[in-house]
């Protein structure tokens, strides 16, 4: 299967900077990389995502790149506010694969301080 | 629409108690899944269901089983609860098998503690 790691695990930012977090994927036939933000206490939601056709796409504060040939993908948040603390994930669905299965990386905590 | 529904929200259980989480969907679609979230873990699917009347096993799937009722419901349950299954347990689902848009809508969860 398809393994996804995630780094760093916690990531401590002040209020107005940036805020990067990478990850890194094993099977170079996905094709499909979804970020998902979890409030405390609250399920997780889609924030984010690209396809492996596409290198780059923003959505306001956030963007995500995507580099195939590396096999790694990161999420930026630009102006961080305390309401981006969260945890994030990162996934990837396993191309060839017609089952819709996501692997998830293993989050990172972030914190934004006032 | 209320999106993803779990039930319960919380529960307790002794060791050795067996329960059935349910999860349902209203939003028509065909895929279902169920994962378990512990800390700095991540999530781990447990099991998943592409379409209805199929189940497959995900990457943790011993001491669980599930029944995909109809193609809005999708149970797990644990036959022999134990410690090491302590954990919140997310259903989630998404439209269709072989979509490379495959968004996955979570439902709330649920906390599990087995004592």
């Amino acid at each position: 299967g398809e393994n996804v790691e995630q780094h760093p695990s916690t990531l401590s930012v002040q209020e107005g900077d940036s805020a990067v977090i990478k990850c890194t994927y094993s099977d170079s036939a996905s094709n499909y990389f979804p970020w998902y933000k979890q409030e405390l206490g609250k399920r997780p939601q889609l924030i984010i995502d690209i396809r492996s056709n596409v290198g780059e796409k923003k959505d306001q504060r956030i963007a995500v790149t995507l580099n195939k040939t590396a096999k790694h993908f990161s999420l930026h948040i630009t102006e961080t506010q305390p309401e981006d603390s969260a945890v994030y994930f990162c996934a990837a669905r396993q191309g060839g694969s017609t089952l819709g299965r996501l692997y998830f990386g293993r989050g990172t905590q972030l914190t934004v301080w006032p | 629409n209320a999106g993803v529904t779990q039930t319960p929200k919380f529960q307790v259980l002794k060791t050795g108690q067996s329960m059935t989480l349910q999860c349902a969907q209203d939003m028509n679609h065909n895929s279902m899944y169920w994962y378990r979230q512990d800390p700095g873990m991540g999530l781990r699917l447990i099991y998943y269901s592409a379409s209805e009347g199929t189940t497959d096993k995900g990457e943790v799937p011993n001491g669980y089983n599930v029944s995909r009722l109809n193609k809005r419901e999708f149970s797990l349950r644990l036959e022999s609860a134990a410690p090491s299954q302590t954990s919140v347990y997310f259903c989630a689902s998404s439209l269709r098998p072989g979509l490379t848009y495959n968004e996955q809508f979570f439902g709330p969860g649920t906390r599990l503690t087995v004592l």
